[in-house]
Order: structure tokens, then C-alpha cells, then sequence
């Protein structure tokens, strides 16, 4: 089953924070977050396995909530190089994921 | 290093066509995977190979699709008679192993006309 982003788009200027969801209707063993570019393959972010934990990279960060099957990527003083879609990725525990459809980012000067 | 390549990096084709697309994963990598993208669209999951054992198939949408995997490395997808909506772009991505950052080729863009 497909997990749910929201929002579906967001615009900030730079400098803004955004949050990012990302939520579930099974149980889940991880959750992957990936970034694309227009016209660019996606690159892994982060994962985050099930037990609560939070992972962080420079100042973007995400949480695990196992419990209620919901991720959240936070995006801090965002950068003109933080634009792009945003995709979680959900494994019930096959070891292959579902996509969200992805949340459309785009940072303003 | 050398990342995941894909080939062709574009691919047009008249339905009802045979279309093969291959991977080339990182070496070292046992997990390969396949996605299609359509346009503003998010990942849609195809299949996924891990080392020797059988490929989960449960995402290829109808039995046009195949893929396999020789000698645990290099994957071709293959789309027998091709149809307007088979449209997309398709991405390969290979991993450590199961459940480990995924690296995504540059993909295959097909049209079918």
C-alpha cells in the first residue's frame, strides 16, 4: 500500500524550515527518504529503522514514529539546494520499498 | 567509482515492439532493483533481485514484463509488445544488500508511439 505524503507541495524562502510527512496504513520495518532533481535520478537521504530513532544529516533530519507508522523529514534554514521532490519510501518488511508520490520543494531566493 | 548505469538513456519504439533494458548495477552490490516513473509521477516498484534467491515480480504490472538477472549482476527488463501506456521513465537502482541506500541509475526513457 502506497504511504501518504503530505504536503504535496510546498514553497519557502530561503532560510525557511519545512516538514515533511510521510504516513502509513501497515506496519513498518523502515522508512528511506530520497531527493530528485528535475531530470536527475534520486539520491538517498537517510533511513530510518523501526524503533523511534532519529537520524540527521547536516540540516536535514527525519523521525520514525513505529507506532503510529509515520515519518517526518525536517528541513532547517532551508537552502536554494534543498529544492526538489522529496520521496519516503516504506518497507512493510520484504525489503522493498513503496513511494509516497513525493512532495514538490521549491526554495525562493 | 562507477555508479549504476543504465542503457539506453532514451528509447523510442512503435507499439507493439519488444523493448530490452539493461542495468548495470555497482559492483558488489547483491540487490538490484526496477521502478518506472511516468511523468510527475512518484516510484512505482517493478522488481527486485537479491543474490541468488528468487526475484520478487509482484510489482510488474502485466505478464509483457520480465526481467532477469545473469551471474548476479548485470539486469535487462524486457517489455514484450509494447502499448502507449508502458510510456515512462524506468529506473534501476542497486544496493549493499536488502534494506541499505539504494543508488538509481540515470534511467531509461521510453516512448512508445
Amino acid at each position: 500500500q502506497q504511504p501518504v505524503q503530505s504536503p504535496q507541495a510546498v514553497i519557502l524562502r530561503e532560510g525557511e524550515d519545512a516538514v515533511i510527512n510521510c504516513s502509513s496504513s501497515k506496519a513498518l520495518y523502515s522508512v528511506h527518504w530520497y531527493r530528485q532533481k528535475h531530470g536527475e535520478a534520486p539520491v538517498f537521504l537517510m533511513i530510518l529503522l523501526k524503533g523511534g530513532e532519529q537520524k540527521g544529516h547536516e540540516k536535514i533530519s527525519a523521525s520514525f514514529n513505529e507506532k503510529k507508522q509515520q515519518s517526518s523529514l525536517y528541513l532547517t534554514a532551508s537552502q536554494l539546494s534543498y529544492s526538489g521532490t522529496y520521496f519516503c519510501g516504506t518497507e512493510e518488511g520484504a525489503q522493498k520499498l513503496v513511494f509516497g508520490q513525493g512532495t514538490r520543494l521549491t526554495i525562493n531566493p | 567509482g562507477a555508479g549504476v548505469s543504465q542503457s539506453p538513456s532514451n528509447k523510442v519504439t512503435e507499439k507493439g515492439k519488444d523493448v530490452e533494458l539493461r542495468c548495470d548495477p555497482i559492483s558488489g552490490h547483491t540487490a538490484l532493483y526496477w521502478y518506472r516513473q511516468s511523468l510527475g509521477q512518484g516510484l512505482e516498484f517493478l522488481i527486485y533481485f537479491q543474490g541468488n534467491s528468487a526475484p520478487d515480480k509482484s510489482g510488474l504490472p502485466s505478464d509483457r514484463f520480465s526481467a532477469e538477472r545473469t551471474g548476479g549482476s548485470v539486469s535487462t527488463l524486457t517489455i514484450q509488445r509494447t502499448q502507449q501506456e508502458d510510456s515512462a521513465v524506468y529506473l534501476c537502482a542497486s544496493s549493499l544488500s536488502g534494506r541499505q541506500p539504494q543508488h538509481f541509475g540515470d534511467g531509461t526513457r521510453l516512448s512508445i508511439l
